[in-house]
């Protein structure tokens, strides 16, 4: 298994371009979920989906839209991107529900950058 | 308020030693999971340990064990025989309320913090 891939590695952008995120995942998970990393605030959540045609927002879903058409892939949208979207971007997945299954998996994270 | 606190920005370490990472949280739920997740310098993040709310002893995976005080609100995270591989970011996080359905079951993180082993 590849687990949860991300591409690309790095990006930049100007303001006001739009762009996609990749997410996959190869485990056959119903769960997944975009978070954004800022130094020294964690990761918060952006959007999530508990399976395909399911997406609900998350923390801080302004400015970014998603779609999950199949179970494997969750693509995140910038609609118009912004300085302050500049962030470390990571999509994690999870099986469901229950001790062995809750846990999430994270992929290796998209650095954007927007000037 | 916050919901995870880490109180420790950092954290050094002889290798070889023990070390405890702190982190108290918030919430009103009964039904509730802790996580502990290691971020290297390399950026991805690692699953460690998971503690449900309801398990009565606590979580431990190798050299990583959690000491959960309910009552405390802590979930502290306690590597054993600390490696210079141990460096590295350490988050906290909890999820509250269902994990299925339509809920989801967010996830909240700390923080963190960052562990310096020493040789």
């Amino acid at each position: 298994n590849a687990g949860v891939t991300q591409t690309p590695k790095f990006q930049v952008l100007k303001t006001g371009q739009s762009m996609t995120l990749q997410c996959a995942q190869d485990m056959n998970h119903e769960y997944m979920s975009w978070y954004r990393q800022d130094p020294g605030m964690g990761l918060r959540l952006i959007h999530y989906s508990v399976g395909a045609g399911i997406t609900d927002q998350g923390e801080v879903p302004n400015g970014y839209n998603v779609s999950r058409s199949t179970t494997e892939d969750f693509p995140l949208r910038l609609l118009s991107a912004a300085p302050s979207q500049t962030s470390v971007y990571f999509c994690a997945s999870r099986r469901g529900q229950g001790r062995e299954q809750e846990t999430q998996y994270f992929g290796p994270g998209t650095r954007l950058l927007v000037l | 308020a916050q919901k995870i606190t880490q109180t420790q920005p950092g954290m050094f370490v002889q290798e070889k030693e023990a070390v405890t990472l702190d982190c108290t949280y918030d919430t009103s739920d009964q039904s509730y999971g802790l996580f502990w997740y290691k971020q290297p310098s390399s950026g991805e993040m690692i699953f460690l340990i998971y503690q449900g709310s309801y398990d009565e002893q606590n979580a431990t995976e190798g050299r990583y064990s959690l000491n959960f005080q309910k009552a405390r609100k802590s979930a502290n995270l306690v590597i054993s025989a600390s490696q210079l591989g141990d460096s590295a970011m350490y988050f906290c996080a909890m999820r509250e309320g269902d994990a299925g359905g339509t809920s989801y079951g967010k996830l909240t993180f700390g923080q963190g913090t960052i562990l310096t082993v020493h040789p």
